[in-house]
Order: C-alpha cells, then sequence, then structure tokens
C-alpha cells in the first residue's frame, strides 16, 4: 500500500517571494514516480512536476523545483517568485510503477497575496 | 490539438437513476482512469484501463460500471447503487503506467 501525507492544510505568500509546501509518503516499491498537481479554482488537474525515484538529481520547472529525499521519504515542492496565478490546491501523489496506481495526499490550499 | 474531454460538466441525477458520464481522449493513451474527489479531499480511483476491453476496479467501485469498448473512450457510469454520488469525477489518461493527464472533470449532484 501506499500513502502520501501533506502537513500543511493551508499556506500563504506574498507575490514574488518563495513558499515551500511539503509532502511524506510511503511505499513498498524500489521504483516509482511522484508528482505534484495544480489544481486552480476551475477545478482542472495540472501537472506541475515529476520526479523519477531512481534520479538523485532534483526536478525542476521553471520557477518549480523539488527536494526529493529518497531515504527520508519526503518530497517537497519549492515556488519561487510566487505569482497570483499560482493560487490553487496543490496535491502531491506517487505512482506504482508495478499497477500504474496513483494515490494522492490531501491537498495544501495555497494563496498568493498581492 | 490534444487533450481530455469530459462531458458533460454539470449533471445532475435524481433518486434512482442511472447517469453516464463521458470520457474521451485523442492523445493515443493506452490506459485511462476514473476518480471521484469530495470536497476537500484528495482523489480517490473508481475504475481504470490499461488496454481496450479489459478494466480493474480501484478503491471504490461499488455502484460504479464502466466499459472500454474503443481507446479513446471510458465512459463511467454512476448506478442507482451508488449511496452518495454527488461529488466532483475526473477522467485520466496515461501511456502506459506513467504520468496522468487530466479531464476537466464532471460536477455532478443529487437532486
Amino acid at each position: 500500500a501506499q500513502t502520501v501525507t501533506q502537513s500543511q492544510p493551508e499556506m500563504s505568500v506574498q507575490e514574488a517571494e518563495t513558499v515551500t509546501l511539503s509532502c511524506t509518503y510511503d511505499t513498498s516499491e524500489s521504483n516509482y514516480y511522484l508528482f505534484w498537481y495544480k489544481q486552480p479554482p476551475s477545478r482542472q488537474m495540472i501537472l506541475v512536476i515529476r520526479q523519477e525515484a531512481y534520479k538523485q538529481q532534483n526536478a525542476t520547472e521553471n520557477r518549480f523545483s523539488v527536494n526529493f529525499q529518497k531515504a527520508a521519504k519526503s518530497f517537497s515542492l519549492k515556488i519561487s517568485d510566487s505569482q497570483l496565478g499560482d493560487t490553487a490546491m496543490y496535491f502531491c501523489a506517487i505512482l506504482s510503477t508495478s499497477y500504474g496506481k496513483l494515490t494522492f495526499g490531501q491537498g495544501t490550499i495555497l494563496t498568493v497575496h498581492p | 490539438d490534444g487533450g481530455i474531454t469530459q462531458s458533460p460538466k454539470y449533471l445532475f441525477r435524481k433518486e434512482g437513476q442511472n447517469v453516464t458520464l463521458s470520457c474521451e481522449q485523442n492523445l493515443n493513451h493506452d490506459a485511462m482512469y476514473w476518480y471521484r474527489q469530495d470536497p476537500g479531499q484528495g482523489l480517490r480511483l473508481i475504475y481504470y484501463s490499461q488496454i481496450v476491453n479489459d478494466f480493474q476496479k480501484g478503491d471504490i467501485a461499488e455502484g460504479y460500471s464502466v466499459s472500454r469498448e474503443k481507446k479513446e473512450s471510458f465512459p463511467l457510469t454512476v448506478t442507482s447503487a451508488q449511496k452518495n454520488p454527488t461529488a466532483f469525477y475526473l477522467c485520466a489518461s496515461s501511456i502506459g503506467r506513467d504520468t496522468q493527464y487530466f479531464g476537466p472533470g464532471t460536477r455532478l449532484t443529487v437532486l
């Protein structure tokens, strides 16, 4: 079984500042992928960033980067130069490559203030 | 443009009715998925299909049914056996067991 825990129900940040969202997970598998998805008020789930567990290098996508600590089973998301359009619910998720099953955390609501 | 479409955007169901939610993709993805999202919650897997004419139950399949007759289509039927169907339903697709991409969702409300 896989579990994902997001311990911050809500976060807020000022525009142009940096914020970090936390995520821890548990899995018995050796090969898996980790994701951050963003769900704005439109409710569409949008992929933010993807990390392959066997890669030590942290993934980055423009202003978004992760801190992947495999031994600690931690996968945090850093958003730099926050923008108003970053306001959304953010979900951490783990994908089992054995079964193709995606397990989500409970989400963190991020509000970016002008 | 390639993508995933879901229809309708809003759906209202009376007690005892079956309703079907549509999901279509033109990404040529093999696998398709249905998730349910309740307010303030993460997503829970209802059904998934890795290939045409084959599908498996997810974590909360009771009261739901699916079919996968075409690669592009994966409709979900919410039956009268589903006790609390009011929720937001999301369809996703992927190439094999890799990144899942989501449609815009259907909001189902029981009257």
